[in-house]
């Protein structure tokens, strides 16, 4: 079975801390993906990454960023947290596009 | 830009039935759909690819109209396990493995 690792469940952090978030899979995936998930907003796409070292933004970019240093592991980066950031994270990985992504549990972080 | 899903809630007893939509404005390549259950990891349902294709796995199964730009997701004689939130996710052919996932359906089945 697909194992997708998300480094936290919860994470409390305070505004203007630089968090990490870290998601690692042992599949390897080409293909890595951060997710945000919102009440009543479903699941958004922040960042994927198809290779190593490589990404793309996707819908909700601004305030994150990604990093993508080895196959297996995908990073994201809040640079400066703010409150509205506090969020349920989700991590997702798949082989291309005509095959499942694999979530992991989520991390849910609250920026005070 | 982010796919309709309707209905946004549904109700049921066990044993019947409901239908899922997901409608996209753009021309799509493939539709993904996952269930997710409270406080766990969406996990995956099944992918239908453009050709108007139909699939499905013991009571639950999936049509794809390419024409319309719509998948529906059918949940045939509706069990506990069932409840939990349906997203659909939309790929366009243009973008790799990147999909746009829509708002969900929540889903509640009953005894």
């Amino acid at each position: 079975d697909v194992k997708v690792t998300q480094s936290s469940r919860y994470l409390v952090k305070r505004t203007g801390e630089k968090v990490f978030l870290e998601c690692v899979q042992d599949m390897d995936h080409e293909n890595m993906f951060w997710y945000r998930q919102d009440p009543g907003l479903g699941l958004r796409l922040i960042y994927f990454s198809y290779d190593v070292k490589m990404k793309e933004k996707g819908d909700i970019p601004e305030g994150y960023s990604v990093s993508r240093e080895k196959k297996e592991r995908f990073s994201l980066i809040l640079e400066s947290a703010s409150t509205n950031q506090t969020s349920m994270y989700l991590c997702a990985s798949s082989w291309d596009e005509y095959q499942p992504q694999h979530f992991g549990d989520g991390t849910r972080l609250s920026i005070l | 830009q982010q796919p309709v899903q309707s209905p946004q809630a549904v109700i049921l007893r066990e044993g019947e039935d409901a239908v899922i939509n997901c409608s996209s404005s753009k021309a799509l390549y493939s539709v993904h759909w996952y269930r997710q259950k409270h406080g766990e990891a969406p996990v995956f349902l099944m992918i239908l690819l453009k050709g108007g294709e139909q699939k499905g796995h013991d009571k639950i199964s999936a049509s794809f109209n390419e024409k319309k730009q719509q998948s529906s997701l059918y949940l045939t004689a509706s069990q506990l396990s069932y409840s939990g939130t349906y997203f659909c996710g939309t790929e366009r052919g243009t973008s790799g493995s990147r999909l746009t996932f829509g708002e969900g359906t929540q889903l509640t089945v009953n005894p």
